[in-house]
């Protein structure tokens, strides 16, 4: 019973275009959403966040947007550049509790 | 400031053999997280403890999992008696205390286990 939903394992898109990674939820619990980014061998790190009470959030060329109605997130890269080629993790959390419920990641890899 | 350590970075066993996987969490972080990540089922939370105790461990899979933290610098992840299915990597991780829920978890490396 996955509560976090990656269902595009992969995308691929040319440097300085727009990267838009999906994540989906079914836990109307969750209210603080979080995203990820893994190269290889390596531990995942910390990319950006948004709490349930806002439906954007910026941060350089990273922007996520929530839409609580359907439970559905996703991240923005513009313009993409091939140091962004990673493995992109959404994570869930809520109120009262720490673990993070992540999805299985989707590989994105920018071409020159 | 070191981050998180783990070791080994790399095991592998012969299935059947006991595995004990160690992490030094971040200087003054109050929780401690381990996760495993495998291709079918991505990054899934084991267990996690707040000041040494264990908090939740409903993702550790079965009896053959166990987990201790004996204090604030360092936990183990046993595995006994190991089996091929148990191949993965193996994540620590660990956050600071407090209200905000900015505080995000910072990962280890990862120890990649292989049991033959």
């Amino acid at each position: 019973d996955q509560q976090v939903k990656q269902n595009s394992p992969s995308l691929s898109v040319q440097e300085g275009r727009i990267s838009i990674l999906n994540c989906d939820y079914t836990n109307s619990m969750f209210d603080y959403f979080l995203w990820y980014k893994k190269y290889p061998a390596e531990g995942p790190t910390f990319l950006i966040s948004i709490s349930s009470i806002k439906d954007k959030n910026e941060d350089g060329r990273f922007t996520v947007f929530l839409n609580k109605s359907a439970k559905h997130l996703s991240l923005h890269i513009v313009p993409s550049q091939p140091g962004d080629s990673a493995v992109y993790f959404c994570a869930a959390s809520y109120t009262g509790r720490r673990a993070l419920t992540f999805g299985s990641g989707t590989r994105l890899q920018v071409q020159p | 400031d070191a981050g998180v350590i783990q070791s080994p970075r790399h095991e592998v066993t012969e299935m059947g053999q006991e595995v004990t996987l160690r992490c030094k969490p971040i200087s003054g972080h109050d929780y401690l997280f381990w996760y495993r990540q495998t291709m079918m089922r991505g990054l899934e939370l084991l267990i996690y403890f707040n000041n040494n105790v264990p908090i939740d461990d409903s993702g550790m899979p079965e009896d053959r999992f166990s987990a201790k933290m004996p204090n604030a610098s360092f936990s183990t992840l046993k595995i006994q008696p190991s089996e091929p299915r148990d191949s993965a990597v193996y994540f620590c991780a660990s956050s600071p205390s407090g209200l905000r829920r900015t505080d995000t978890q910072y990962f280890g490396p990862g120890t990649r286990l292989t049991v033959l």
